[in-house]
């Protein structure tokens, strides 16, 4: 199984502030890679898949790279709606599998 | 709109069954894949597997062979998910994504399992 690395777990951040979130995956996955947010209600939204292609509506302070084993998401100016939790996921082979997720909390 | 709507909350005793389901509207069924997704409470998301909504075949994650049973209702453009001899451990929400882009998400079923 592919296991997906992420980190930080816990990011504390002020609200502006350019944040990047990692995720290291154990092989290489061939940019197959998505990246979600979870609200506190349990709700899960998709931010980008592909590694980079962001979903629709999502806002354009949201941007995806990465390649082989190392991806990362970006928030460029953090608004307080993005306070949330955020998982990667490979769906390069199966199993697919998630990283452990980020907890971006308000410093 | 697409939209995929998951049934309600569900309590239940181990042992016992449960019967999920997730209707998708506003694109042809048949074209995406649903996968079902857990997360146990307080805990990270975990892949179940998906269905072929074209053929209806089912794949398993291997954590969610015996038990789990996917399913379809075609003709009413919903998929379900069936959990059998219920344990604690199946205490968790549970989602269904459509799949290829993995672009539209259920709000998720929370299933308590408790004597």
């Amino acid at each position: 199984d592919i296991q997906m690395t992420q980190t930080p777990s816990s990011m504390p951040a002020s609200l502006g502030e350019r944040v990047t979130i990692s995720c290291r995956a154990s092989q290489g996955i061939s940019n197959y890679l998505n990246w979600y947010q979870q609200k506190p209600d349990g709700t899960i939204k998709p931010l980008i898949y592909y590694t980079s292609n962001l979903q629709s509506g999502v806002p354009s302070r949201f941007s995806g790279s990465g390649s082989g084993t190392d991806y990362s998401l970006t928030i460029s100016s953090l608004e307080p709606e993005d306070f949330a939790m955020y998982y990667c996921q490979q769906y390069d082979s199966s199993p697919l599998t998630f990283g452990s997720g980020t907890k971006l909390e308000i410093k | 709109q697409i939209q995929l709507v998951q049934s309600g909350p569900e309590l239940k005793k181990p042992g016992e069954s449960v019967k999920i389901s997730c209707k998708a509207s506003g694109y042809t069924f048949t074209d995406y894949a649903m996968h079902w997704v857990k997360q146990a409470p307080g805990k990270g998301l975990k892949w179940m597997g998906w269905i072929n909504t074209y053929t209806g075949k089912p794949t398993y994650a291997d954590d969610f062979k015996g038990r789990f049973v996917f399913s379809l209702e075609a003709s009413a453009s919903t998929a379900n998910l069936q959990i059998s001899n219920l344990k604690n451990e199946d205490t968790a929400t549970y989602f269904c994504a459509r799949g290829l882009q993995w672009d539209y998400w259920g709000q998720g079923v929370m299933v308590t399992v408790s004597s």
